[in-house]
């Protein structure tokens, strides 16, 4: 079954509005990483986390593997954040690969 | 910041033809990488490399192929294509696997006819 799940699927928000989006593990991974991808396609880096919080801006990233979750809060939202976000999870020791969330759709409206 | 370089940018190929997509990153990363992103939906990974001249499958490799010449280069190789492998295919490298960040490439859009 799925590992990683997004929520919610998508998102609309009003500019200078906040959210916070959600990644929920149904098993242990050693880290998360989130990313942007914007209009033109491309996988921007937001945040890599093996555990406790981030910031960067209006962007604020959290990661509990205890409770196998993560989150990215997004504040005073502007236009140019509309976009996909994808979380991706690590998994354990030995394995080599990130899976990704389906994402959650953004669309900040003026 | 890493750099990691896909081409083609798009391409058409014919149904039963062959297909390479081409990788190169001038980080001196170990690890390598192919996802597959279909329309509306998250990345799959199809094949990784963490050293030259050795690649490991994904969650998703049949159809495909990979191959690792060197460390900075890594190409994904649909022998015969299908319809069903249109999608966007992403490249990316990471210095340690599921310990550091992953760059990706831009993509390259293949369309399968």
């Amino acid at each position: 079954g799925d590992q990683v799940e997004q929520s919610p699927s998508a998102l609309s928000l009003h500019e200078g509005t906040g959210s916070a989006l959600r990644c929920n593990f149904t098993t242990t991974m050693r880290a998360v990483q989130w990313f942007q991808q914007n209009s033109r396609g491309s996988l921007i880096n937001l945040f890599y986390l093996a555990s406790g919080t981030k910031e960067n801006g209006r962007l604020k990233s959290t990661f509990n593997s205890k409770e196998s979750y993560s989150t990215l809060h997004i504040r005073d939202a502007q236009l140019e954040d509309s976009g996909t976000y994808f979380c991706a999870a690590g998994l354990g020791t030995g394995n080599y690969k990130y899976v990704f969330g389906a994402g959650t759709r953004l669309k900040v409206i003026a | 910041e890493a750099a990691v370089t896909q081409s083609p940018r798009s391409k058409v190929a014919v149904t039963g033809g062959k297909v390479t997509l081409s990788c190169h990153q001038t980080n001196n990363h170990d690890y390598m990488y192919w996802y597959r992103q279909d329309t509306g939906h998250g990345l799959r990974l199809i094949h990784y490399s963490y050293v030259a001249d050795s690649t490991e499958k994904g969650d998703i490799p049949d159809g495909y192929k990979a191959s690792r010449p060197s460390q900075e280069n890594f190409s994904l190789i649909l022998e015969l294509a299908s319809l069903s492998q249109t999608a966007v295919y992403f490249c990316a490298s990471s210095g340690r696997a599921s310990a550091e960040t992953l760059y990706f490439g831009s993509g390259t859009r293949l369309t399968v006819l």
